[in-house]
C-alpha cells in the first residue's frame, strides 16, 4: 500500500493477556517509530528503529513492552501481561532517512491500533 | 514530564478567523520544530516545520513564528475553515535524538461555519 499500515485497528483484551501489534511501514523507509497516544494526551515516544542500528528503546515504559523489526521492514510491538493503564492508541510511523545528506524528517503515521484492556 | 508545553487545550474560532496555538520548550538542544495535524481516527500528518535559524515560515494559510530567545513557537492558521477542525500538535527534536520527537499535549481546534 501507499501508506503505513497497522493491524489490528482495534484490540480488546483482558488484563494479564499478551498482545501483539503489527506495523507495515512505507516501502523503502529505513526508520520506524512507535508512539503511544493516551486519551486527551500528546504522543509518547516508545521506540525507534533505524536500518541495522541498535534500536532506541529509551521510551518503553516497562520491561513488559518489547518490539522487533524483521528484515528491516515489518515491526511488531508486544505487550506482555497487559494492564488497564496500557489502554491507548498505539501509533506507528516511518520515515526516509538518508545518511550523508539532509534527512527527510517527515514522519508518516499509520491510523493506529486502539488497545483496550478490560 | 512534558518537554514541550502547548496551549490552549482547545479553541473555537469562527470561519475566516485566525487560530493561534502556542508552544514553549526548555531544552536548548532542540533544533527541529514540526507541527502535526490529526483528524479523528487518523494518525497525525506533518503540516509545517521550522528550524531555529529562521523566525518565521509560511505555507499557504499556515505560519510558524519562532522566538529562539524566548524558547517559544506558535502556529497561526489564517482564514480558518471548517475543514481545519482537527487536533494540532507541536513537537520538538534534539540534534542527538534524531528519532525521538517530543510532542505537546495537543490543541483541539473547532472552526464554526
Amino acid at each position: 500500500g501507499a501508506g503505513v499500515s497497522q493491524s489490528p485497528s482495534n484490540k480488546v483484551t483482558e488484563k494479564g493477556k499478551d498482545v501483539e501489534l503489527r506495523c507495515d511501514p512505507i516501502s523503502g523507509h529505513t526508520a520506524l517509530y512507535w508512539y503511544r497516544q493516551s486519551l486527551g494526551q500528546g504522543l509518547e515516544f516508545l521506540i525507534y528503529f533505524q536500518g541495522n542500528s541498535a534500536p532506541d528503546k529509551s521510551g518503553l515504559p516497562s520491561d513488559r513492552f518489547s518490539a522487533e523489526r524483521t528484515g528491516g521492514s515489518v515491526s511488531t510491538l508486544t505487550i506482555q501481561r497487559t494492564q488497564q493503564e496500557d489502554s491507548a492508541v498505539y501509533l506507528c510511523a516511518s520515515s526516509l532517512r538518508l545518511r550523508g545528506r539532509a534527512a527527510n524528517e517527515k514522519l508518516f503515521f499509520g491510523s493506529g491500533t486502539q488497545l483496550s484492556v478490560l | 514530564q512534558q518537554q514541550v508545553k502547548q496551549s490552549p487545550q482547545s479553541l473555537i474560532v469562527q470561519k475566516g478567523g485566525i487560530s493561534i496555538i502556542n508552544c514553549a520548550y526548555e531544552n536548548t538542544a532542540f533544533d527541529y520544530f514540526p507541527w502535526y495535524q490529526q483528524f479523528p481516527g487518523k494518525g497525525p500528518a506533518l503540516l509545517i516545520a521550522i528550524r531555529p535559524d529562521v523566525s518565521e515560515k509560511k505555507e499557504g494559510r499556515f505560519t510558524i513564528s519562532f522566538n529562539k530567545s524566548a524558547k517559544q513557537f506558535s502556529l497561526h492558521i489564517m482564514d480558518s475553515q471548517p475543514g481545519d477542525s482537527a487536533t494540532y500538535f507541536c513537537a520538538a527534536r534534539a540534534t542527538d535524538s534524531w528519532g525521538k520527537l517530543q510532542f505537546g499535549a495537543g490543541t483541539q481546534v473547532v472552526v464554526t461555519p
